[in-house]
């Protein structure tokens, strides 16, 4: 079973720096995939970022990069230069490279960005 | 470019009633999920399906049922309506390609009331 873990209820940001929302993770399977999610007030879930377990490089997408480390089990996601526009909620999720394999979601981190 | 469609939006009821939730995609995955979210809250897999004529339960248990006759077409149902299903449901559907590195793509969700 795998197991996602968001410590952080709540982020605060100004507009223009850098934020990390924090999350780890726990599973027995010896490969995976991380995700993150964007949801905003209107409730629709955005794919932002996508990590494999076997990844060399950590990934990266415009604004966003997810900061890998597999030995400590974390995949923490680096949104920079915030904009007005970021505040929402965001899920870490993770899914096994395993038969038939269904997203499992942290409990999720509010961002809020202020001008 | 919201390929994947539920409807409706909002929809208030009284307990006992049928109520049937439709989402639909033009993507032609194969794959498509249902996950429960109380408001600020982690996403719960409920059901999922690999294909026409798949379906299974997911992590949460759930009195709903879903049915997947095209490939296109995810309907979930709820015999009777109590104040406890109350909640917001999101329909996602992603590729087959790469099990587990395949991103989920999510409606924008039902936000269902019992009253």
């Amino acid at each position: 079973a795998q197991k996602i873990t968001q410590t952080q209820p709540g982020m605060f940001v100004q507009e223009k720096e850098a934020v990390t929302l924090d999350c780890t993770y726990d599973t027995s399977d010896p490969s995976y995939g991380l995700f993150w999610y964007k949801q905003p007030s209107s409730g629709e879930m955005i794919f932002l970022i996508y990590q494999g377990s076997y990844d060399q490089q950590n990934a990266t997408e415009g604004r966003y990069s997810l900061n890998f480390q597999k030995a400590r089990k974390s995949a923490n996601l680096v949104i920079s230069a915030s904009q007005l526009g970021d505040s929402a909620m965001y899920f870490c999720a993770m899914s096994p490279h395993s038969g038939y394999s269904t997203l499992t979601f942290g409990k999720g981190t509010m961002l809020l960005v202020s001008p | 470019e919201a390929d994947i469609y539920q409807t409706p939006r909002y929809l208030v009821i009284g307990t006992g009633k049928k109520i049937t939730l439709e989402c639909s995609q033009t993507m032609g995955h194969d794959k498509m999920y249902w996950y429960q979210q109380d408001p600020g809250m982690e996403l719960h897999l409920i059901h999922y399906s690999y294909g026409v004529n798949s379906t299974e339960k997911g992590d949460l248990s759930s009195e709903s049922t879903v049915s997947r006759i095209r490939t296109e077409h995810f309907p979930l149902t709820l015999e009777s309506a109590r104040p406890s299903h109350t909640s917001q449901y999101l329909c996602a559907s992603s590729e087959s390609r790469g099990i587990g590195n395949s991103p989920l793509h999510f409606g924008n969700g039902t936000r269902l009331t019992v009253t």
